[in-house]
Protein backbone atom coordinates (compact mmCIF):
# COMPACT_ATOMS: atom_id res chain seq x y z
CA UNK A 1 0.00 0.00 0.00
CA UNK A 2 1.60 3.27 -0.54
CA UNK A 3 1.21 6.39 2.10
CA UNK A 4 1.98 9.33 3.14
CA UNK A 5 3.12 10.42 6.89
CA UNK A 6 3.36 13.59 7.97
CA UNK A 7 3.38 13.26 11.56
CA UNK A 8 3.64 16.78 12.28
CA UNK A 9 0.16 18.15 12.33
CA UNK A 10 0.86 22.05 13.12
CA UNK A 11 4.10 23.82 13.96
CA UNK A 12 4.83 27.20 15.28
CA UNK A 13 8.25 29.11 15.25
CA UNK A 14 9.15 32.68 15.51
CA UNK A 15 10.63 34.74 12.31
CA UNK A 16 14.29 34.32 11.22
CA UNK A 17 14.14 30.57 12.52
CA UNK A 18 14.85 27.41 10.52
CA UNK A 19 12.35 24.70 10.46
CA UNK A 20 12.27 21.55 8.89
CA UNK A 21 8.95 19.37 8.18
CA UNK A 22 8.86 15.70 8.04
CA UNK A 23 7.42 13.33 5.63
CA UNK A 24 7.40 9.90 5.56
CA UNK A 25 6.75 7.65 2.69
CA UNK A 26 5.50 4.32 1.82
CA UNK A 27 5.82 2.08 -1.27
CA UNK A 28 6.99 -1.12 -2.66
CA UNK A 29 7.04 0.72 -6.55
CA UNK A 30 11.03 1.30 -7.16
CA UNK A 31 10.05 4.04 -9.57
CA UNK A 32 8.09 6.89 -7.74
CA UNK A 33 8.02 10.54 -7.78
CA UNK A 34 7.54 13.21 -4.66
CA UNK A 35 6.15 16.08 -4.14
CA UNK A 36 5.99 19.49 -2.17
CA UNK A 37 2.76 21.73 -2.27
CA UNK A 38 2.18 24.97 -0.15
CA UNK A 39 -0.99 26.10 0.58
CA UNK A 40 -1.52 29.39 1.99
CA UNK A 41 -4.52 31.02 2.90
CA UNK A 42 -5.88 31.81 0.01
CA UNK A 43 -6.24 28.57 -1.11
CA UNK A 44 -4.35 27.70 -4.01
CA UNK A 45 -1.63 24.54 -4.15
CA UNK A 46 1.82 26.06 -5.19
CA UNK A 47 4.01 23.35 -6.77
CA UNK A 48 7.30 23.48 -4.85
CA UNK A 49 9.30 20.48 -5.58
CA UNK A 50 9.79 17.48 -7.73
CA UNK A 51 11.75 14.14 -6.99
CA UNK A 52 11.56 10.92 -8.68
CA UNK A 53 13.17 8.12 -6.65
CA UNK A 54 16.02 7.74 -8.69
CA UNK A 55 17.45 11.25 -7.78
CA UNK A 56 18.30 11.09 -4.21
CA UNK A 57 20.28 14.58 -4.64
CA UNK A 58 19.31 17.01 -1.87
CA UNK A 59 17.72 20.47 -3.77
CA UNK A 60 18.56 23.78 -2.39
CA UNK A 61 16.38 26.57 -3.68
CA UNK A 62 16.72 30.09 -1.90
CA UNK A 63 15.90 29.78 1.44
CA UNK A 64 14.07 26.04 0.86
CA UNK A 65 15.63 22.87 0.93
CA UNK A 66 14.69 19.48 0.63
CA UNK A 67 16.53 16.08 1.53
CA UNK A 68 15.48 12.97 0.14
CA UNK A 69 16.43 9.68 1.63
CA UNK A 70 15.26 6.37 0.49
CA UNK A 71 17.28 4.87 2.86
CA UNK A 72 14.41 6.03 5.42
CA UNK A 73 11.94 6.49 3.42
CA UNK A 74 11.61 10.43 4.37
CA UNK A 75 11.66 13.58 1.74
CA UNK A 76 12.23 16.40 4.27
CA UNK A 77 11.55 20.00 3.57
CA UNK A 78 13.64 22.91 5.79
CA UNK A 79 12.76 26.38 5.13
CA UNK A 80 15.88 28.21 6.34
CA UNK A 81 15.28 32.31 7.95
CA UNK A 82 11.35 31.70 8.14
CA UNK A 83 9.26 34.57 7.15
CA UNK A 84 5.52 35.25 7.94
CA UNK A 85 4.53 35.01 4.37
CA UNK A 86 6.02 30.84 4.57
CA UNK A 87 2.73 30.44 6.71
CA UNK A 88 0.79 27.72 4.96
CA UNK A 89 -0.28 24.21 4.93
CA UNK A 90 2.36 22.30 3.27
CA UNK A 91 1.50 18.92 1.84
CA UNK A 92 4.22 16.21 0.92
CA UNK A 93 2.88 13.80 -1.96
CA UNK A 94 3.42 10.83 -3.64
CA UNK A 95 2.64 9.56 -7.31
CA UNK A 96 3.27 5.93 -9.00
CA UNK A 97 4.93 5.53 -11.93
CA UNK A 98 1.87 5.64 -14.93
CA UNK A 99 -0.23 6.98 -12.37
CA UNK A 100 -2.52 10.37 -12.49
CA UNK A 101 -2.83 9.57 -8.97
CA UNK A 102 -1.43 11.76 -6.24
CA UNK A 103 -1.52 10.37 -2.44
CA UNK A 104 -1.38 13.44 -0.34
CA UNK A 105 -0.49 13.48 3.17
CA UNK A 106 -2.84 14.92 5.81
CA UNK A 107 -0.64 18.17 5.69
CA UNK A 108 1.68 20.28 8.34
CA UNK A 109 0.27 23.84 9.23
CA UNK A 110 3.26 26.16 9.86
CA UNK A 111 2.82 29.09 11.59
CA UNK A 112 5.82 32.21 11.60
CA UNK A 113 5.55 34.13 14.17
CA UNK A 114 6.34 38.16 13.33
CA UNK B 1 3.13 30.62 -17.20
CA UNK B 2 2.04 27.39 -14.83
CA UNK B 3 -1.26 29.65 -14.28
CA UNK B 4 -4.47 27.46 -13.78
CA UNK B 5 -7.52 29.69 -13.42
CA UNK B 6 -11.05 28.67 -12.12
CA UNK B 7 -14.27 30.84 -11.41
CA UNK B 8 -15.85 32.02 -9.31
CA UNK B 9 -13.82 32.15 -6.82
CA UNK B 10 -16.85 31.44 -4.05
CA UNK B 11 -19.63 30.56 -4.69
CA UNK B 12 -22.81 30.12 -2.57
CA UNK B 13 -26.57 27.52 -3.79
CA UNK B 14 -29.19 26.26 -2.83
CA UNK B 15 -29.93 22.35 -2.50
CA UNK B 16 -32.35 22.93 -5.52
CA UNK B 17 -29.72 25.03 -7.65
CA UNK B 18 -27.69 24.50 -10.68
CA UNK B 19 -24.67 26.04 -11.09
CA UNK B 20 -21.44 25.62 -12.81
CA UNK B 21 -17.71 25.99 -12.16
CA UNK B 22 -15.45 26.43 -14.37
CA UNK B 23 -11.59 25.97 -14.86
CA UNK B 24 -9.15 27.27 -17.83
CA UNK B 25 -5.62 26.68 -18.24
CA UNK B 26 -3.53 27.74 -21.75
CA UNK B 27 -0.29 25.52 -20.79
CA UNK B 28 -0.73 23.32 -23.49
CA UNK B 29 -1.75 20.58 -21.25
CA UNK B 30 -3.65 17.66 -22.20
CA UNK B 31 -4.67 16.02 -18.53
CA UNK B 32 -7.06 18.23 -16.56
CA UNK B 33 -8.84 17.34 -13.22
CA UNK B 34 -10.98 18.14 -10.63
CA UNK B 35 -10.28 18.07 -6.20
CA UNK B 36 -12.74 18.44 -3.33
CA UNK B 37 -10.61 19.75 -0.24
CA UNK B 38 -12.76 19.82 3.04
CA UNK B 39 -11.33 21.77 6.00
CA UNK B 40 -8.20 20.76 7.55
CA UNK B 41 -7.68 17.73 4.63
CA UNK B 42 -6.17 17.24 1.57
CA UNK B 43 -7.70 17.04 -1.46
CA UNK B 44 -10.08 14.18 -2.97
CA UNK B 45 -9.51 13.29 -6.55
CA UNK B 46 -12.95 13.60 -8.12
CA UNK B 47 -11.67 13.45 -12.31
CA UNK B 48 -9.63 12.76 -14.23
CA UNK B 49 -9.78 13.88 -18.43
CA UNK B 50 -6.97 12.92 -20.62
CA UNK B 51 -7.11 14.70 -24.21
CA UNK B 52 -10.61 15.46 -23.11
CA UNK B 53 -12.05 11.97 -22.29
CA UNK B 54 -13.16 11.25 -19.03
CA UNK B 55 -10.05 8.60 -17.57
CA UNK B 56 -10.75 8.49 -13.61
CA UNK B 57 -13.51 9.15 -12.16
CA UNK B 58 -13.47 8.51 -8.45
CA UNK B 59 -17.14 7.02 -7.53
CA UNK B 60 -18.52 10.70 -7.72
CA UNK B 61 -21.94 11.13 -7.03
CA UNK B 62 -23.97 11.73 -10.23
CA UNK B 63 -24.77 15.25 -8.44
CA UNK B 64 -21.73 16.05 -10.18
CA UNK B 65 -21.05 16.23 -13.84
CA UNK B 66 -17.65 17.11 -15.88
CA UNK B 67 -17.57 18.11 -19.02
CA UNK B 68 -14.04 18.90 -21.00
CA UNK B 69 -15.52 20.98 -24.05
CA UNK B 70 -11.73 21.38 -25.42
CA UNK B 71 -8.02 20.64 -24.20
CA UNK B 72 -7.96 24.02 -22.36
CA UNK B 73 -11.41 24.29 -20.48
CA UNK B 74 -13.08 21.83 -17.46
CA UNK B 75 -16.51 22.52 -16.18
CA UNK B 76 -17.95 20.78 -13.18
CA UNK B 77 -21.37 20.84 -13.40
CA UNK B 78 -23.41 21.16 -9.67
CA UNK B 79 -27.14 19.94 -9.55
CA UNK B 80 -29.27 19.55 -6.19
CA UNK B 81 -26.33 19.31 -3.92
CA UNK B 82 -26.14 18.71 -0.36
CA UNK B 83 -24.69 20.80 2.75
CA UNK B 84 -22.13 17.96 3.15
CA UNK B 85 -20.67 18.71 -0.29
CA UNK B 86 -19.62 22.63 0.71
CA UNK B 87 -15.58 22.58 -0.18
CA UNK B 88 -12.99 23.95 -1.41
CA UNK B 89 -12.75 22.31 -5.21
CA UNK B 90 -9.60 22.73 -6.98
CA UNK B 91 -8.52 22.06 -10.53
CA UNK B 92 -5.68 20.92 -11.68
CA UNK B 93 -3.85 20.48 -15.15
CA UNK B 94 -0.24 18.86 -15.92
CA UNK B 95 1.28 17.69 -19.36
CA UNK B 96 -0.01 14.08 -19.66
CA UNK B 97 3.67 12.97 -21.20
CA UNK B 98 1.60 9.32 -21.80
CA UNK B 99 2.96 5.83 -19.99
CA UNK B 100 6.71 6.79 -19.41
CA UNK B 101 6.17 9.50 -16.71
CA UNK B 102 4.61 11.24 -14.29
CA UNK B 103 4.23 15.16 -14.83
CA UNK B 104 3.64 17.62 -12.22
CA UNK B 105 0.06 19.08 -11.62
CA UNK B 106 -0.44 22.49 -11.13
CA UNK B 107 -3.55 23.67 -9.69
CA UNK B 108 -5.88 26.83 -9.61
CA UNK B 109 -6.90 28.82 -6.40
CA UNK B 110 -10.57 27.13 -6.00
CA UNK B 111 -14.05 27.62 -5.89
CA UNK B 112 -15.42 28.41 -2.39
CA UNK B 113 -18.95 26.32 -2.42
CA UNK B 114 -21.43 26.84 0.04
CA UNK B 115 -24.24 24.97 -0.18
CA UNK B 116 -27.01 25.77 2.43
Amino acid sequence: AQKVTQAQTEISVVEKEDVTLDCVYETRDTTYYLFWYKQPPSGELVFLIRRNSFDEQNEISGRYSWNFQKSTSSFNFTITASQVVDSAVYFCALTMNRDDKIIFGKGTRLHILP
Amino acid sequence: DTEVTQTPKHLVMGMTNKKSLKCEQHMGHRAMYWYKQKAKKPPELMFVYSYEKLSINESVPSRFSPECPNSSLLNLHLHALQPEDSALYLCASSQDAGSDAVDTQYFGPGTRLTVL
